[in-house]
């Protein structure tokens, strides 16, 4: 059982390359979110899923895009990467709103 | 009135000492508050959570104490080890309403032997 798997690990992009971050969950949880955690920051929301199909923003979603076409997947989509979106970026997925949240191991993510 | 305020940024504390964590809230929709472990290179892993229906929850040596007259929870590491050092988080959030958990800044708890 490989829980939340994200890839990849590292990224190394330049100003203006856009990419995708995977994620992957094999428990068959219908809610999906990511995160962005920068220093002294915590955690911050990006954008969530509750199910395939339905997607809201969170609390820093400029920047991002995100879809849900299988439960198990949920990409994370730079359109246009910037310096200020240099993080380290977690999915996280749970059966439900009151259910514990489990997160990947997390992408290291750097824009020059 | 999003916002989850968690103190103190860094905390060190000897072997077998208590340590003691406390985060604020504002919202008063917000009714799950799950408290979140990180080691480094690894994601957060949830370590107890509380509803707002109980004053106290305790699993092993770690307790959360709510007050919700005080919009206050804090969490209690009793016996503390050199392999509690981690990162602790508490966060929360409005299960009637949207699925927007909200973190608090994070504390670097450092146990020493």
């Amino acid at each position: 059982n490989a829980g939340v798997t994200q890839t990849p690990k590292f990224q190394v992009l330049k100003t203006g390359q856009s990419m995708t971050l995977q994620c992957a969950q094999d428990m068959n949880h219908e809610y999906m979110s990511w995160y962005r955690q920068d220093p002294g920051m915590g955690l911050r929301l990006i954008h969530y899923s509750v199910g395939a199909g339905i997607t809201d923003q969170g609390e820093v979603p400029n920047g991002y895009n995100v879809s849900r076409s299988t439960t198990e997947d949920f990409p994370l989509r730079l359109l246009s990467a910037a310096p200020s979106q240099t993080s380290v970026y977690f999915c996280a997925s749970s059966w439900g709103a009151r259910q514990p949240q489990h997160f990947g191991d997390g992408t290291r993510l750097s824009i020059l | 009135q999003q916002q989850v305020k968690q103190s103190p940024q860094s905390l060190i504390v000897q072997k077998g000492g208590i340590s003691i964590i406390n985060c604020a809230y504002e919202n008063t929709a917000f009714d799950y508050f799950p408290w979140y472990q990180q080691f480094p290179g690894k994601g957060p892993a949830l370590l107890i959570a509380i509803r707002p229906d109980v004053s106290e929850k305790k699993e092993g040596r770690f307790t959360i104490s709510f007050n919700k007259s005080a919009k206050q929870f804090s969490l209690h590491i009793m016996d503390s080890q050199p392999g509690d050092s981690a990162t602790y988080f508490c966060a929360a959030n409005s299960t009637s309403g949207t699925y927007k958990y909200i973190f608090g800044t994070g504390t670097r708890l450092k146990v020493l032997a």
